[in-house]
């Protein structure tokens, strides 16, 4: 299977733990794209890489959530302290910076996130 | 900022019946995707619109961009219950981000 994979699928975790999550893009995909999807919602954009460079961020991502992309390959969202308001859908997308574009993205299949 | 409705917000229909859908937006917009989502799954891209009037087909599906590039909409035809999930027609800034609605969520009855 060569599409975008997210682990862990579920997380269920204590109110003021950290998380990380972790995702793996198509390979040949050099964009990489974070959302977060709340029940009834769509998704909504928190940041993007471009390789290894992070070139936005959302104001949805406070301080503390950070994303990282070290080699330009997988990356990594972590949210310190977690916050019941955290519980949610993360999403991850990828897409090639040619032809249709960064506009075509592929999902990955999510990690609940559940903070009781 | 940016508007995007979906409408209708919901439909139940009957399998074999054709269904339509569509997107509005307060913004004009250069690129236009649907996606579906199936319930705890990510969406899955269907059809990727990139210029005023355009008209694509994907099996039973086919999706127009608008004139005004302020809409489109989706047309499925001859609904099988494999149909069944959350579509979204989001568009996208300079950066690549996407921007979604609300979805139109779509059941069809066997």
């Amino acid at each position: 299977d060569t599409g975008v994979s997210q682990d862990p699928r579920h997380k269920i975790t204590k109110r003021g733990q950290n998380v990380t999550f972790r995702c793996d893009p198509i390979s040949e995909h050099n964009r990489l794209y974070w959302y977060r999807q709340t029940l009834g919602q769509g998704p909504e954009f928190l940041t993007y890489f471009q390789n290894e460079a992070q070139l936005e961020k959302s104001r949805l991502l406070s301080d503390r959530f950070s994303a990282e992309r070290p080699k330009g390959s997988f990356s990594t969202l972590e949210i310190q302290r977690t916050e019941q308001g955290d519980s949610a859908m993360y999403l991850c997308a990828s897409s090639p910076s040619w032809g249709g574009g960064p506009y075509e993205q592929y999902f990955g299949p999510g990690t609940r996130l559940t903070v009781t | 900022g940016q508007q995007l409705n979906q409408s209708p917000q919901s439909m139940f229909i009957q399998e074999g019946e054709d269904v339509s859908m569509n997107c509005t937006s307060s913004s004009i917009f250069n690129t236009w995707l649907w996606y579906k989502q199936e319930p705890g799954e990510g969406p899955v891209l269907l059809i990727a619109l990139y210029k005023a009037g355009e008209l694509t087909s994907n099996g039973r599906l086919t999706a127009q961009f608008g004139i005004t590039r302020k809409d489109s909409f989706l047309n499925i035809s001859a609904s099988i219950p494999s149909d069944v999930g959350i579509y979204f027609c989001p568009t996208s800034s300079n950066t690549g981000k996407l921007i979604f609605g609300q979805g139109t969520t779509l059941q069809v009855k066997p």
